[in-house]
């Protein structure tokens, strides 16, 4: 059974660093593009990153661009968001989704929380 | 840049057709996709590719798309379909990803 299971969130200030992951099960991680999209407190969905399958193409949301690195470890089943200097903007819901038929999020994890504030 | 508009809310009786509108630039237009988010949980798409419904989602979930147009259409809306509706799509490049800024659908 396919599951998508994020971790990394927490409370951090403005300025600093935090690293999220995703562990992917039951379908050919190495073998899928993915993605990451946020959603701010009340707000609605924003698609943030995409990485294909072998880590060789990566495309960012132009409001995280500089700021978040997207990456993958296939040999993990694992897809990692790196967010430096975090605004308190980016305080929201984080997703991993896997990119199915075109590429497009298809399954989604439940989610970690992202709270950046001082 | 490129956006996508939903009505911000849509309300319909038990029974009655629901229809959702997400509207985006010029063409060469590009597939687009809806997904169903109820209160707490992950989203869940309901139509792909325009049209086609995912295996699991109920038949009285449908989609089209004419012009630079597409309309999510639940016909007989239950109260469980109560939830936010988001649009996806691409630009003409495809390289730009986006939702739309989603529809709160009231079945009541």
């Amino acid at each position: 059974q396919l599951q998508l299971v994020e971790s990394g969130g927490g409370v951090v200030q403005p300025g600093r660093s935090l690293r999220l992951s995703c562990a992917a099960s039951g379908f050919p991680f190495s073998s899928s593009g993915m993605h990451w999209v946020r959603q701010p407190p009340g707000k609605g969905l924003e698609w943030v990153a995409i990485i294909f399958y072998d880590g060789s193409i990566k495309d960012y949301a132009d409001s995280v661009k500089g700021r978040f690195t997207i990456s993958r470890d296939n040999s993990k089943n694992t897809l990692y968001l790196q967010m430096n200097s975090l605004r308190v903007e980016d305080t929201a819901l984080y997703y991993c989704a896997r990119g199915g038929t075109d590429l497009v999020p298809d399954k989604w994890g439940q989610g970690t929380l992202v709270t950046v504030s001082s | 840049s490129y956006e996508l508009t939903q009505p911000p809310s849509v309300s319909v009786s038990p029974g009655q057709t629901a229809r959702i509108t997400c509207s985006g630039d010029v063409s060469p237009k590009k597939y687009t996709y809806w997904y169903q988010q109820k209160s707490g949980q992950a989203p869940v798409l309901v139509i792909y590719e325009d049209t086609k419904r995912p295996s699991g989602i109920p038949e009285r979930f449908s989609g089209s798309s004419s012009g630079t147009m597409a309309t999510l259409t639940i016909s007989g809306a239950q109260v469980e379909d109560e939830a936010d509706y988001y649009c996806y799509s691409t630009d003409s490049s495809g390289e730009r990803r986006v939702f739309g800024g989603g529809t709160k659908l009231t079945v009541l």
